[in-house]
């Protein structure tokens, strides 16, 4: 049971033009959201976050929406660079106000942008 | 910097041995997370611990995986015997110590990732 779906395995984008990663997830107890970033050869590193009682964060060319009636998050990438090109999974927690909760991740998306 | 590191960085082995992965979470970081990326099913959770105890393990086969934290500084994923289903990239996390209520602040869910063993089993 994939409780947060991610269901474009790929995305292609030209430099500067915005890129939009979509993701579903089913469980309504998740109350806060990550997007993580991966490079081949290593770890997922934090990107950007929000709470389930906003419905946009924003961190300089990356922004986050949530629609909670929807359950769907969706990272735009404004303008969109050469290395921005990664996989980006979305993942979620139900953890309330306790830090090191566990996250159920997405299947993630490959994002390159072309030059 | 701290990071975490995982030992080894690639393993290949044949089926039927025993294969065992390293994570040296980040020193004070109390809670460690092992998860399994592969193609078909994204990054999914095997194990956690925290404080060394294990808080959940239903991820992983229990026959033949098993997790362990022996000490604050090392925890270890051991698969045996293997077989080449198991064939994928192991990631540990770790996250720091935090107060009930912390996860308020944005960064309070942030789990810093080492950068994998990449295992194949022939």
């Amino acid at each position: 049971d994939q409780q947060v779906k991610q269901n474009s395995p790929s995305l292609s984008v030209q430099e500067g033009r915005i890129s939009i990663l979509n993701c579903d997830y089913t469980n309504s107890m998740f109350d806060y959201f990550l997007w993580y970033k991966k490079y081949p050869a290593e770890g997922p590193t934090f990107l950007i976050s929000i709470s389930s009682i906003k419905d946009k964060n924003e961190d300089g060319r990356f922004t986050v929406f949530l629609n909670k009636s929807a359950k769907h998050l969706s990272l735009h990438i404004v303008p969109s660079q050469p290395g921005d090109s990664a996989v980006y999974f979305c993942a979620a927690s139900a953890g309330g106000k306790t830090s090191g909760s566990r996250l159920t991740f997405g299947e993630g998306t490959q994002l390159t942008v072309n030059p | 910097d701290a990071r975490v590191t995982q030992t080894p960085r690639h393993k290949v082995t044949e089926m039927g041995q025993e294969v065992t992965m390293r994570c040296q979470p980040i020193l004070g970081h109390n809670t460690v997370f092992w998860y399994r990326q592969t193609m078909m099913q994204g990054l999914e959770l095997l194990a956690y611990f925290r404080n060394r105890a294990p808080l959940d393990d239903s991820g992983m086969p229990k026959d033949r995986f098993s997790a362990e934290m022996p000490d604050a500084t090392l925890a270890t994923l051991k698969i045996q015997p293997s077989e080449p289903r198991d064939s994928a990239v192991y990631f540990c996390a770790s996250v720091p110590r935090g107060l009930k209520g912390a996860g308020v602040s944005n960064r309070s869910y942030e789990q810093f990732f080492g950068p994998g063993t990449r295992l194949t089993v022939l």
